[in-house]
């Protein structure tokens, strides 16, 4: 699974611009991949998934890019909103193992 | 949707008691639980897995005998953190798979302070 850094990467962007989140998986033969959004103090809240048979998952506002040749998966966040600031995670699923979460990313709105 | 719930939410002991938590999913039955762990500002940490009837299958590193875990209906499951110490302070998550559909629903989080 991911190694767990002691401080989490950070993001700021300006309200109403967009936002791409990287998040680097490494098991390749990780199946199923999901983005979640944590406020502080909160228990992970799930935003968009997307299956290793597609290279690309649209919702409101979220569009998740997996490309699995180099085990890359993204999360772009369109007009982003003071909302959204929150922790990041990327996870990971192989089979039927629990979750592995990457390392996260902090996104702060700047108004 | 589906909703799992945790208690207590938050929790405070003295260093060398134990503290149960419950793990609950509120509108399905889940098959399947997971307990994480995560300290600030850090990610995630997968502990055990928890299988309803059967004993829990713990990651690599996580102590079977500090943190007794009990699925004793396919709706409940509890985390107890033996004989604390300040060290197990932390935010504990439980997350539940639906048996139906395989989706995987996380609850709120229990921070744990031990003093």
């Amino acid at each position: 699974g991911e190694s767990v850094g002691l401080h989490l990467p950070t993001l700021s962007v300006q309200e109403g611009d967009n936002s791409i989140i990287n998040c680097a998986y490494s098991n390749s033969a990780s199946d199923y991949f999901i983005w979640y959004k944590q406020e502080s103090g909160k228990g992970p809240q799930f935003i968009i998934d997307i299956r290793s048979n597609m290279d690309k998952r649209q919702g409101q506002r979220v569009t998740v890019l997996l490309n699995k040749t180099v085990k890359h998966l993204s999360l772009q966040i369109a007009a982003t909103q003071p909302g959204d600031s929150a922790v990041y995670f990327c996870a990971e699923r192989g089979g039927a193992d629990g979750l592995t979460f990457g390392k996260g990313t902090h996104l702060i709105i700047q108004p | 949707g589906a909703v799992v719930s945790q208690h207590p939410s938050w929790v405070i002991c003295k260093s060398g008691t134990s503290v149960k938590i419950e793990c609950r999913s509120l509108d399905f039955q889940a098959t399947t639980m997971f307990w994480y762990r995560q300290f600030p500002k850090q990610s995630l940490m997968l502990m055990a897995t928890s299988n309803e009837g059967s004993k829990a299958t713990y990651e690599q590193g996580v102590e079977k005998d500090k943190f007794l875990i009990n699925h004793a209906s396919l709706t409940l499951s509890t985390l107890t953190v033996t004989s604390a110490h300040p060290e197990d302070s932390s935010f504990y998550i439980c997350s539940a798979i639906q048996a139906q559909t395989y989706e995987q629903y996380f609850g709120p989080g229990t921070r744990l302070t031990v003093t």
